[in-house]
């Protein structure tokens, strides 16, 4: 069974720009959640989308959206991107119960100059 | 809400040495907890589970973790460190009510000759 895949998996983005980033789960799972990863916060949870719909949400600014469509498949949005938007992030997928495994990709790597 | 603790964000061992990573959990409620790795430029890999069956959890490539309520530890273990375990390792929480995981801040193994 194919693993969880990012899209892109690095990007080079100014200040002031949008980016959008994309991932698709392994296949059945329904749950997908967004983690931000950077050398001073550490990882931190973005959000988690199931059926479509935002199930659970961290401590973000809205400028940081995300949705899932119906096969699943997720995408984030940064909008106005900062320098300190510059991370590591992190798609992870499981099935639709809570609590169960998470199985991460390999993340994209985004550079806000 | 849950919380994880890594103790000591660098440990060094030696190849064929005792490989011992400290994660001391809070939580409200019982707790899903995990351990991932984490190769440089790559995602988080699972490398174990604690979900209530048994107290002693094996993972892969020979780790093992053992969960401790009356101490709230879940430290990762090796009997024997290889050059190819040098990485970095973070234990995590979740409850049965939310798919979000908290992390710890990590622990970079350094494997030496």
């Amino acid at each position: 069974k194919a693993g969880v895949t990012q899209t892109p998996r690095y990007l080079i983005k100014t200040r002031g720009q949008q980016v959008t980033l994309s991932c698709s789960p392994i296949s059945g799972h329904r749950s997908v959640s967004w983690y931000q990863q950077t050398p001073g916060q550490g990882l931190q949870f973005l959000f988690e989308y199931f059926s479509e719909t935002q199930r659970n949400k961290g401590n973000f600014p809205g400028r940081f959206s995300g949705r899932q469509f119906s096969n699943s498949r997720s995408e984030m949005n940064v909008s106005t991107l900062e320098l300190g938007d510059s991370a590591l992030y992190l798609c992870a997928s499981s099935l639709d119960d809570r609590g169960e495994t998470q199985y991460f990709g390999p993340g994209t790597r985004l550079l806000v100059l | 809400a849950q919380s994880v603790t890594q103790l000591g964000s660098h440990v060094s061992v030696s190849e064929g040495a005792l490989v011992l990573l400290r994660c001391n959990y809070s939580s409200s409620v019982p707790p899903y907890l995990f351990w991932y790795v984490q190769y440089p430029n790559q995602g988080l890999q699972l490398l174990l589970k604690y979900t209530s069956a048994a107290t002693l959890v094996k993972g892969i490539n020979g780790f093992e973790a053992e969960f401790k309520k009356s101490e709230t530890s879940f430290h990762l273990t090796k009997p024997s460190a290889h050059m190819s375990d040098a990485a970095e390792y973070f234990c995590a929480v979740t409850t049965g009510t939310a798919s979000k995981l908290t992390f710890g801040t990590g622990t970079r193994l350094q494997v030496t000759l």
